[in-house]
């Protein structure tokens, strides 16, 4: 199983909800990475996790709060979101740091 | 952190190969190099990684000079499925970039 899934596909939220995007792997990898892309650009770094302990955080707004509750799930927690905020977010997974990623399909996040 | 630029777009034609280089100036010593093709509405998908040299795989190569500036994948033989954004990616302990993205439109 080489796949990386995420739930849900597509979220259209008001900027005072609270919602979480989830992301899953099987592969038994031990890096899981959180990315924002706008259309036309290229993906941005959010958060990475290593052995379930956040690694990098890129100055990331605390609107947006990643979680990883065991080796094989990330969240991120969205609450008062901005209509800025509106992009594909994608997660990945590698076997540690610096190894081939695997991608998901995104979530595509609507905020009105 | 090692800033990347690439091409923002590229033509050729099916059954050419095509080079597209990633510049890296200031990439550091432990930083690997790995390229990406995205097709819209998904996911990046791997293509190749390295650090120096050359490397090969059965859909790719990927040369790395010695002052390890910058990358050039080569894509040998390319058809319309290839079709795709391309990116090349700088990643170490601390930090991770991606480059701007090529667009490669392969033409019949």
């Amino acid at each position: 199983d080489t796949e990386v899934t995420q739930t849900p596909k597509h979220l259209v939220m008001g900027m005072t909800n609270k919602k979480s995007l989830k992301c899953e792997q099987h592969m038994g990898h031990r890096a899981m990475y959180w990315y924002k892309q706008k259309a036309k650009k290229p993906p941005e770094l959010m958060f990475v996790y290593s052995y379930e302990k956040l690694s990098i955080n890129e100055s990331v707004p605390s609107r947006f709060s990643p979680e990883c509750p065991n080796s094989s799930l990330l969240n991120l927690h969205l609450h008062a979101l901005q209509p800025e905020d509106s992009a594909l977010y994608l997660c990945a997974s590698s076997q540690n740091r610096g190894n081939e990623q695997y991608f998901g399909p995104g979530t595509r996040l609507t905020v009105t | 952190l090692a800033k990347t630029t690439q091409p923002i777009s590229m033509d050729s034609y099916e059954g050419q190969e095509v080079n597209i280089t990633c510049s890296h100036n200031n990439i550091a010593t432990n930083d690997y190099i790995t390229w990406y093709q995205q097709f819209p509405s998904q996911g990046p998908r791997f293509i190749i990684q390295g650090y120096k040299t050359k490397v090969t795989n059965e859909v790719a190569s990927l040369f790395i000079p010695a002052d390890r500036k910058s990358s050039t994948l080569s894509l040998p033989r390319v058809s319309l499925s290839d079709t795709a954004v391309y990116y090349c990616l700088v990643e170490g302990r601390r930090a991770l970039t991606f480059g701007s993205g090529t667009r490669l439109q392969v033409q019949p």
